[in-house]
């Protein structure tokens, strides 16, 4: 079984101050997603990453992939309360495939 | 709005009963995919449909069953059901690369 390990688990952290989440799995994936979800909704893509040491940007989220392939990262610079939410992150064996593994998840807290 | 519609959005039942979830995908959406989220396994796949048939099969229990209509909307099937199946049951449909959510029906087993 895949298993995908995210940490911290829980993250409660200052409006402005920096933050990392980490998304880690001996398994090798194909894709890597990340999600963040909101009370009420269901997740949302945020960004898929799919060579290994990919970095991709989004505004103040930087998403990098692993060399090998098996683990990610989030950083959030100068967090706002806005990205408070659930961030979650998914492996995908066969790139666009729909057999998501999804992680853990990390509960993000910005307070204003 | 991610333009997968899911009904009901909340449903309490008794142990034992059956229920039916329905998901209608976003419009043009071949695949469906249903995913179970609780509090102690996180988001879990179950099962996806591409244009009406079986594609792929994850952590769904027997008592459990989906089906894929002609008209691409979709149907989970609960029976029996047990406490421990209380959850947040979400349907989704992909785009491209993109699956997109829709906002889960909430089920609670009493």
């Amino acid at each position: 079984t895949q298993l995908l390990e995210q940490s911290p688990q829980f993250l409660s952290i200052q409006e402005g101050e920096n933050l990392t989440v980490y998304c880690n799995s001996s398994s090798v994936f194909s894709s890597l997603q990340w999600y963040r979800q909101e009370p009420g909704e269901g997740p949302v893509l945020l960004v898929t990453v799919v060579t290994g040491g990919e970095v991709k940007k989004l505004k103040r989220l930087t998403f990098q992939f692993g060399d090998a392939r098996k683990d990610s990262s989030l950083h959030i610079t100068a967090a706002q309360p806005g990205d408070t939410g659930l961030y979650l992150c998914a492996g995908g064996t066969n790139f666009g495939n729909e057999k998501l593994t999804f992680g853990t998840g990390t509960r993000l807290t910005i307070i204003p | 709005d991610s333009g997968v519609t899911q009904t009901p959005k909340h449903l309490i039942t008794a142990t034992g009963q059956r229920v039916t979830l329905r998901c209608s995908p976003r419009s043009g959406d071949l695949s469906v995919y249903w995913y179970q989220q609780s509090l102690d396994q996180g988001l879990q796949f179950l099962i996806q449909y591409y244009n009406g048939e079986e594609r792929a099969k994850g952590n769904i229990l027997e008592r459990f069953s989906a089906q894929q209509f002609p008209d691409l909307h979709s149907e989970l099937n609960l029976s029996s059901l047990e406490l421990g199946d209380s959850a947040l049951y979400f349907c989704a449909s992909r785009s491209g690369n993109t699956i997109y959510f829709g906002e889960g029906s909430w089920l609670t087993v009493v």
